[in-house]
């Protein structure tokens, strides 16, 4: 079955600072990889994706995420965070003949 | 606004009562999608409608009733409710359902209390 596991429930950083969401998953198959973002009382809007080329991809609002095959990984990063990137992230894995599937969520909390 | 629309944006409703909640896609997609989100556990699939017919049920209780009229729509009827099913509901929809390149395209959601 597919899973996708974030494990930490909260990320605080420093505005300014790097921030990284960490995001493993297990699907069959070639994977197909997506970060999305919930502001409060709002739906998931999508960030980036990966599906093939690149192991570097690049999204919205600066942010990237680097998918590494080995380690089943697909973490997100920005280089510089914002006070307005505080929200709920969210990573999700599609594989095989399936559906999405998607973590738990991680609250981004970036402090002035 | 995403293009996936939902009515209403908050809802409370006793357990005894009857509502239901609307989506509304106009982006030509095929398939339409229920989620329920829960504070602090992965989003959880209810039901999935491809062209119309309901293609999964996740062993949601019968107290959930979705309807599918049309490509564009997309309807959960409550009745009868638990406090446990507070919750943000979520309805999303993609150009095919099981196609993956494309993700899916998510509404505002309908935030449910139940009291």
């Amino acid at each position: 079955a597919q899973s996708v596991a974030q494990p930490e429930d909260q990320v605080n950083v420093a505005e300014g600072n790097p921030l990284t969401v960490k995001c493993t998953y297990s699907v069959s198959g070639n994977p197909y990889l997506f970060w999305y973002v919930q502001y409060p009382n709002r739906g998931l809007q999508f960030l980036l994706k990966y599906i093939t080329g690149d192991n570097l991809v690049k999204g919205s609002y600066g942010f990237e995420a680097e998918f590494n095959k080995s380690q089943t990984s697909f973490h997100l990063k920005k280089p510089s965070a914002l006070v307005s990137d505080s929200a709920l992230y969210f990573c999700a894995a599609h594989g095989g003949n399936n559906r999405l599937a998607f973590g738990k969520g991680n609250q981004v909390v970036v402090i002035p | 606004e995403t293009g996936v629309t939902q009515t209403p944006r908050h809802l409370v409703m006793g357990m005894t009562n009857k509502k239901s909640l609307k989506c509304e896609q106009h982006l030509g997609h095929n398939a339409m999608y229920w989620y329920k989100q829960s504070a602090k556990k992965p989003l959880e699939l209810m039901f999935v409608y491809s062209l119309e017919e309901r293609v999964e049920n996740n062993s949601v209780p019968s107290r959930f009733s979705p309807e599918c009229p049309n490509s564009s729509h997309l309807f959960l009827h409550l009745h009868t409710l638990q406090p446990e099913d507070s919750a943000l509901y979520l309805c999303a929809s993609s150009p095919e359902d099981t196609y993956p390149i494309y993700g899916y395209t998510f509404g505002s959601g309908t935030r449910l209390t139940v009291v």
